[in-house]
């Protein structure tokens, strides 16, 4: 299984920041895995952002909740993030990985796309 | 502030045994959930080599070990190599966050 994170690396201020994911080698209609976001800031920890199934379902990071939508096409065997109003605060390395159903862990990561957050 | 407390740094000698910890409380680790941990090789995604407190994905070497126990748990890392030398995170779920949640990360280093 492979994850590929695309999309603007850079991304003004008060606009909106846009991923896509896009999974290889296993299918993303799957109903063992969840599809989630991190984040990670230079130098700092992780934090989740959210996650899909392939029902469409969501559960957002309460903290970005009013921000965030994750959405996914199955069709393409990809999931997406959209991340509004955008701050300086929101420069991070973004991931996008899969989620074991059973035991809510990640077991397969994207490289990771860094998202700069700057006018 | 992570809901989960790791230490910040630990270090240890070529050939030594390191353990890092992980606290939490009785709304993640102390109920129930499993705890995973992720090494972060500089530059790169975080990787598994611990999920549900103490299984070892394959191709994790056998020095690699985890465990839980109340409201904590500990991934211990014995024969120390070079190689081992990157941030682990642990993590687990919240059921009053209703979300997964991590640990701030241990930057291990190897002397």
């Amino acid at each position: 299984v492979q994850l590929q994170e695309s999309g603007p690396g850079l991304v003004k201020p008060s606009q909106t920041l846009s991923l896509t994911c896009t999974v290889s080698g296993g299918s993303i209609s799957s109903v063992s895995y969840y599809w989630s976001w991190i984040r990670q800031p230079a130098g700092k920890g992780l934090e989740c952002i959210g996650r899909i199934y392939s029902s469409g379902s969501t559960m957002y990071n309460p903290s970005l909740k009013s921000r965030v939508t994750i959405s996914v096409d199955t069709s393409k065997n990809q999931f997406s993030l959209k991340l509004s109003s955008v701050t300086a605060a929101d420069t991070a390395v973004y991931y996008c990985a899969r989620v074991v159903v059973a035991g809510l862990f990640f077991d397969y990561w994207g490289q990771g796309a860094l998202v700069t957050v700057s006018s | 502030q992570s809901v989960l407390t790791q230490p910040p740094s630990l270090s240890g000698a070529p050939g030594q045994r390191v353990n890092i910890s992980c606290t939490g409380s009785i709304s993640n680790v102390g109920a129930g959930y499993g705890v995973h941990w992720y090494q972060q090789l500089p530059g790169t995604a975080p990787k598994v080599v611990i999920y549900g407190n103490s299984n070892r994905p394959s191709g994790v070497p056998d020095r690699f070990s985890g465990s839980k126990s109340g409201t904590s748990a500990s991934l211990a890392i014995t024969g120390l190599q070079a190689e081992d030398e990157a941030d682990y995170f642990c993590q687990s779920y919240d059921s009053s966050l209703s979300g997964v949640v991590f640990g701030g990360g241990t930057k291990l280093t190897v002397l």
